[in-house]
């Protein structure tokens, strides 16, 4: 997942903009990534994952790009909306335990 | 709605208060999940169950003890807690315990404050 640091990643983007989020991952042998959305108050909830065999996945206004060559994964959010405000953090595993990032802040602003 | 119900939603105790918290799952999973999540650091996996047997145990103080009576009903009881255990609890799902296939579905947390 992302490196921890003592501040939470804050990106900030305007309504209507598209949002990448990005995330390194540490092991090599991950093969299956997801990304999760947490709202205030709220629990974790699955948006799009990603299988190692694949570099791309489209959803519903998202896209997950993963870069196995730099253990690099990336969100991407068309038309950032107002309520895609959220903490979004990434997630990956190769057998037995999933290893989560800290995450990182999106803010929409009008 | 998620499918995944945790009850309370928030729990002030006493470090030598007893409570316990309580998740259903409604999506017919076969495994279950207690996280910890605390400012500022990744969830910390405490416990996992599938098909109501505990299948691995994070090295969490016997102060957490997990009960899983059947596979929609999962309890962390409390008990003797620390100050620094005051963090929101989540518990999770998934069809199999197979987390290299599917991903997990997360209930809303209890937020516990430990006075």
């Amino acid at each position: 997942g992302e490196s921890v640091g003592l501040h939470l990643p804050t990106l900030s983007v305007q309504e209507g903009d598209n949002s990448i989020i990005n995330c390194a991952y540490s092991n090599s042998a991950s093969d299956y990534f997801i990304w999760y959305k947490q709202e205030s108050g709220k629990g974790p909830q699955f948006i799009i994952d990603i299988r190692s065999n694949m570099d791309k996945r489209q959803g519903q206004r998202v896209t997950v790009l993963l870069n196995k060559t730099v253990k690099h994964l990336s969100l991407q959010i068309a038309a950032t909306q107002p309520g895609d405000s959220a903490v979004y953090f990434c997630a990956e595993t190769d057998t037995d335990k999933l290893i989560f990032g800290t995450g990182t802040r999106l803010q929409v602003f009008p | 709605e998620t499918g995944v119900t945790q009850t309370p939603r928030h729990l002030v105790m006493g470090m030598t208060n007893k409570k316990s918290l309580k998740c259903e799952q409604h999506l017919g999973h076969n495994a279950m999940y207690w996280y910890k999540q605390s400012a500022k650091k990744p969830l910390e996996l405490m416990f996992v169950y599938s098909l109501e047997e505990r299948v691995e145990n994070n090295s969490v103080p016997s102060r957490f003890s997990p009960e899983c009576p059947n596979s929609s009903h999962l309890f962390l009881h409390l008990h003797t807690l620390q100050p620094e255990d005051s963090a929101l609890y989540l518990c999770a799902s998934s069809q199999e315990y197979r987390v290299n296939i599917q991903p997990q579905h997360f209930g809303d947390g209890t937020r516990l404050s430990i006075l």
